[in-house]
């Protein structure tokens, strides 16, 4: 069926340090790819996005590349501050068939001051 | 900026009895989804809603799930019997058109006692 790996599982950084995160989806159709950030007992809050027909996107300090080919896509955070410590996850979704998102594991990152 | 939004934060119920988790998701989307999050662990998809009618659904969403529609607001999750491994944060989640950004409620807490 349908699955989304993502890696790390947690992640530790220094304040400044760049932070990555890695993603493998199996559904060839995906073609929509969201990464959302959690904090605790809160909902999930979409980042950024980045569609099939595009292999690089940009927003500041975040960035998501993907590779169609090999079926993987991948979180940057740059310059890394402590509020961006939280959970993040990524997401696949084929956008022709309801946009139902399928979430990896998330990656709990913690950036220390 | 509109939000989706849920009712109750917070529910604690008995084994066996049925709960019913309100949504009400933002005004001119078509898509409606539920989510669920066990502590500590991935969000997970149960169902999706579209044009009054389940669209797609998992394997979670079993014959003690249902979701309704009732008003042209409310969005609706139903569960007929409860199990302590229902246990969870529940996700209300909707979309303009289910080819884009998915926003997410606030949660619903289910505690199965």
């Amino acid at each position: 069926g349908e699955n989304v790996e993502q890696h790390p599982s947690t992640l530790s950084v220094q304040e400044g340090d760049s932070a990555v995160i890695k993603c493998t989806y199996s559904d060839s159709a995906s073609n929509y790819f969201p990464w959302y950030k959690q904090e605790l007992g809160k909902r999930p809050q979409l980042i950024i996005d980045i569609r099939s027909n595009v292999g690089e996107k940009k927003d500041q300090r975040i960035a998501v590349t993907l590779n169609k080919t090999a079926k993987h896509f991948s979180l940057h955070i740059t310059e890394t501050q402590p509020e961006d410590s939280a959970v993040y996850f990524c997401a696949a979704s084929n956008y022709n068939q309801g946009g139902k998102l399928i979430f990896g594991q998330g990656t709990e990152l913690s950036v220390k001051p | 900026e509109p939000e989706v939004t849920q009712t109750p934060s917070h529910q604690v119920t008995q084994m066996g009895q049925e709960v019913i988790l309100r949504c009400v998701p933002i005004s001119n989307h078509l898509y409606f989804y539920w989510y669920r999050q066990i502590l500590g662990q991935k969000v997970e998809f149960l169902v999706s809603f579209y044009n009054n009618e389940i669209s797609e659904k998992s394997e979670i969403f079993d014959d003690q799930f249902s979701v309704e529609r009732p008003d042209g607001s409310n969005f609706t999750l139903k569960i007929r019997s409860t199990k302590l491994e229902d246990s969870a944060m529940y996700f209300c989640a909707s979309s303009v058109s289910g080819q884009g950004e998915t926003f997410f409620g606030q949660g619903t807490r289910l505690t199965v006692v």
